[in-house]
């Protein structure tokens, strides 16, 4: 069974650095085509995706947002970091990681995420 | 970027009524779109990928349709407990991006 948790700070600073860790079970990442996102959710609107981290260490990030994020991992503890540097209240979120599933056909591959943690409310405010 | 829009923003049906919700992308995406429902307070759930096969659990009344840059998901018979937020994602390229959602809700 595939669990996902994230933890962090509940509030920062503007302009702090947010760092996020999402600690993980049920799978490992170093297995091929394993991965893992992030994603945030402002109060009452939209999810955004941010960025995503494969199990060779290949990185994808929001093109909005690459200048400030990072992406790491440590497959030997089952945890994948996010960074976001320059926090501002707009960022005020919630910020889930999510497992992505691969699913391939003879003819397709299928990359949705499947399981997905409970999420953490960051708020940004002096 | 592909665009993802999806309409209407908010859906009232009565119990056991047809629920149809649309989602349309800015370019041709194929197959490559999730369905997720997200309940308040609640991460995201996976209904349906590739535009129309049913994830790991999801009860039959729960379908989707399309290709290319029009989608339908469609709730056959709608419950109380399907009263939820509804989204859209693209996977065809980067980024992935989302849906504003439709919020589902009983009349």
């Amino acid at each position: 069974q595939i669990t996902l948790k994230e933890s962090g700070p509940t509030l920062v600073k503007p302009t702090q650095t947010l760092t996020l860790t999402c600690t993980f079970s049920g799978f490992s990442l170093n297995a091929n085509w394993e991965a893992v996102g992030w994603f945030r959710q402002p109060p009452g609107k939209a999810l955004e995706w941010l960025a995503l981290i494969y199990w060779n260490n290949e990185k994808r990030y929001s093109p909005s947002l690459t200048s400030r994020l990072s992406i790491t991992k440590d497959a030997s503890k089952n945890q994948v970091v996010l960074t976001m540097t320059n926090m501002d209240p707009v960022d005020t979120a919630t910020f889930y990681c999510a497992h992505r599933m691969r699913y391939c056909t003879p003819t397709i591959c299928h990359k949705f995420f499947d399981y997905w943690g409970q999420g953490t409310l960051v708020a940004v405010s002096s | 970027e592909i665009v993802m829009t999806q309409s209407p923003a908010t859906l009232s049906v009565s119990p056991g009524e047809r629920a149809t919700l649309s989602c349309r992308a800015s370019q041709s995406i194929d197959s490559n779109l999730a369905w997720y429902q997200q309940k308040p307070g609640q991460a995201p759930r996976p209904l349906i990928y590739g535009a129309s096969a049913r994830a790991t659990g999801i009860p039959a009344r729960f379908s989707g349709s399309g290709s290319g840059t029009e989608f339908t998901l469609t709730i056959s018979s709608l419950q109380s407990e399907d009263c939820a937020v509804y989204y859209c994602q693209h996977y065809h390229n980067w980024p992935r991006t989302f849906g504003q959602g439709t919020k589902v809700e009983i009349k």
